[in-house]
């Protein structure tokens, strides 16, 4: 499997300000990772999967522009949300894919992000 | 399009033995998945069927009919902790996953 670890876990901010939220794959290279949202009793909702060395590949529907996704390395993902606002707040997971028979992901801990 | 159905919530009594469905619809079909998601915390993987049959794993097994879009997942010996959201995820031609919204399972003494 992989271990997957991601800060902070809860962030509260005032609308208009960015939020930057880390992932990081502790025991495995991870080429690629992959950002979901989930709203509350909501299913999760893929975001944009990140490619170490270059461009996020976004969902439709999803701004790019205000969602920043860096993979500067094969152990860390960056998920900015810039300029803020309520109905940003959510709760967003990243995630990485383990290659083999199952390709089962592995999710890190969450941030529940609540903007005010 | 394609589309996951699952019940929204589920009620069963610590001891007893509880199913839950989901039928699943996708672009072609590249396996199927159950993870468990505890309140305000991230999924964890539980099963994987990719053909069709039954798989074993301790207190949980997993079902598919993939004639029929079809899973279930059995939950035997129920346990308080077992109180979670249950999520059924297809995975599609593209290796896309397709999510359920989860089904929320409450145990009672």
């Amino acid at each position: 499997g992989a271990v997957v670890s991601q800060h902070p876990s809860r962030v509260i901010c005032k609308s208009g300000t960015s939020v930057k939220i880390e992932c990081r794959s502790l025991d495995f290279q991870a080429t690629t990772m992959f950002w979901y949202r989930q709203f509350p009793k909501k299913s999760l909702m893929l975001m944009a999967t990140s490619n170490e060395g270059s461009k996020a590949t976004y969902e439709q529907g999803v701004e790019k522009d205000k969602f920043l996704i860096n993979h500067a390395s094969l152990t860390l993902s960056t998920l900015t949300v810039t300029s803020a606002h309520p109905e940003d707040s959510s709760f967003y997971i990243c995630s990485v894919g383990v290659a083999g028979d199952t390709g089962e992901l592995f999710f890190g801990e969450g941030s529940r992000l609540t903007v005010l | 399009g394609q589309n996951i159905d699952q019940p929204t919530e589920m009620t069963a009594t610590e001891g007893a033995i509880v199913q839950i469905n989901c039928t699943y619809q996708t672009s072609g079909f590249n396996g199927l998945f159950w993870y468990q998601q505890h309140a305000g915390e991230a999924p964890t993987f539980l099963s994987y069927n990719v053909l069709d049959g039954l798989e074993e794993k301790g207190r949980f097994s997993s079902f598919l009919s993939r004639s029929k879009g079809y899973s279930y997942l059995l939950l035997k010996e129920l346990q308080m902790k077992d109180s979670a959201s249950y999520l059924c995820a297809a995975r599609d031609s593209n290796y896309q996953l397709i999510w359920g919204a989860g089904t929320k399972l409450i145990i009672k003494p």
